[in-house]
């Protein structure tokens, strides 16, 4: 079954100290990205990749890193968490024209919620 | 960073009745709209990807139209049903950075039977 992976799903976690949201497909993507969600807000670009080894920061990149050594994985990284990014975040992928820009759908993970006090 | 709206934010309609939002967009150097409906609970799932002025698509009871030049795309739902209450995302994106998508705020749709 084709699908976008993340865990974990739910985590309460405390200021500063660093943990890592995976995220993996199998459809063989070029295009991975990290969204968060926030209420009023609709879903925020934090990092995405367009291959291995090519990462670029999104609209809200601060506090947040990422890495694409393989093509199916591509976790975020919070290496010190703060309460500001308390939140529900969605990885996706999809595949990738010629020309590099996304015209075919998005395919959502189930989306981590957490929570920094 | 591209600016896309959607309106209304909020909309509740009877079962039975059709409806429609709007999702606006920058017009210049435009290259992609997406729908996306997202069920609470659930993950965002891909209903349309448009690129060209003109655009209509349709899938079962929901259809949407494209109009690059003015910048904006409209979503309708035919005959509403319960299943269709969900938040409705439209996601944008410009020639310079086609790799960046940006999601509007969202428009939830409550049905009541």
């Amino acid at each position: 079954e084709a699908q976008v992976t993340q865990n974990p799903r739910y985590l309460i976690t405390v200021t500063g100290k660093k943990l890592t949201v995976t995220c993996s497909q199998n459809m063989n993507h070029e295009y991975m990205s990290w969204y968060r969600q926030d209420p009023g807000l609709g879903l925020r670009q934090i990092y995405y990749s367009m291959n291995v080894e090519v990462t670029d920061k999104g609209d809200v990149p601060e506090g947040y890193k990422v890495s694409r050594k393989e093509k199916r994985n591509f976790p975020l990284i919070l290496e010190s968490p703060s309460p500001n990014q308390t939140s529900l975040y969605f990885c996706a992928s999809t595949k990738l024209i010629i020309a590099g820009g996304i015209t075919g759908e998005l395919f959502f993970g189930e989306g981590s919620r957490l929570t920094v006090l | 960073i591209l600016n896309v709206e959607q309106s209304p934010q909020s909309l509740h309609v009877q079962e039975g009745d059709s409806t429609n939002f709007t999702c606006s967009f920058p017009s210049s150097n435009f290259y992609a709209l997406h729908w996306y409906r997202w069920e609470t609970a659930k993950s965002p799932e891909a209903l349309f990807v448009m690129t060209l002025n003109g655009d209509e698509k349709k899938k079962g009871r929901i259809s949407a139209t494209l109009n690059t030049k003015e910048g904006y795309s409209y979503l309708y739902i035919k005959g509403s049903q319960p299943e269709d209450s969900a938040t409705y995302l439209c996601a944008s994106s410009a020639i310079q950075g086609a790799q960046k998508l940006v999601f509007g705020q969202g428009t939830r749709l409550t049905i009541n039977p």
